[in-house]
């Protein structure tokens, strides 16, 4: 069964250093998006992603942060300089279609641990 | 603002029914999506409404009323294995801008 997958699962980093992070969404979708979860919280809408655009962003994603689609497979965040509170489980999600229908999968995360 | 509210934890036997519910308040919605995560791990598809009523997955079902902005996910023969955090999602624009509850913890006894 096709998979999102991401690297890697633990990323441990020092504050103001950035970090990238990598998913390979499912080969057939379109629309790729980044999520994150802090310890014990809900999952919080980053970042949409589509025809090689950000379609939308959330205000957590300010201009720390960044998407990039590199090639034909990969889906990347970067965040330029980390923050203590950027430490969550960052997820990439990927779906065939938006709108009414959209059913989103979603790769098993990245722990970023900023120190 | 936007807020979708959801029982922070349910606790049931195994073999018992569990109805979870979500009602939301959006800005936008296209549909209901339901999402099961164990411990911290990937959130799994469950369920979609895009429509009002009832929609059948083997032991899980999920209902939508558009009109009362309200949605059930129905856990059907509880195993142990069902034990974990159940999130409801509203998909809130056109390009599919997933809006989470704060999900619900499950736990199954024996």
């Amino acid at each position: 069964e096709p998979e999102v997958t991401q690297t890697p699962s633990h990323q441990v980093t020092q504050m103001g250093q950035e970090v990238i992070l990598r998913c390979v969404p499912i080969s057939n979708h379109l629309y790729f998006y980044w999520y994150r979860q802090i310890l014990g919280q809900k999952v919080e809408f980053l970042v949409s992603f589509y025809n090689n655009e950000i379609s939308e962003k959330s205000e957590i994603f300010d201009d720390q942060f960044s998407v990039e689609r590199p090639d034909g497979s990969n889906f990347t965040l970067k965040i330029r300089s980390t923050k203590l509170e950027d430490s969550a489980m960052y997820f990439c999600a990927s779906s065939e279609v938006a709108g009414a229908k959209n059913i989103q999968y979603f790769g098993a995360g990245t722990r970023l641990s900023v120190l | 603002g936007q807020s979708l509210e959801q029982p922070s934890e349910v606790t049931a036997v195994e073999g018992a029914i569990v109805q979870i519910n979500c009602t939301y308040q959006t800005s936008g919605f296209y549909g209901l999506s339901w999402y099961q995560q164990h411990d911290g791990g990937a959130p799994t598809f469950l369920s979609y409404n895009g429509l009002d009523g009832l929609e059948e997955t083997g032991r899980f079902s999920s209902f939508l009323s558009r009109s009362d902005s309200y949605g059930y996910l129905l856990l059907q023969e509880l195993q142990m294995k069902d034990s974990a955090s159940y999130f409801c999602a509203a998909s809130t624009d056109s390009w599919g801008k997933l809006q989470f509850g704060a999900g619900t913890q499950v736990v199954v006894t024996p």
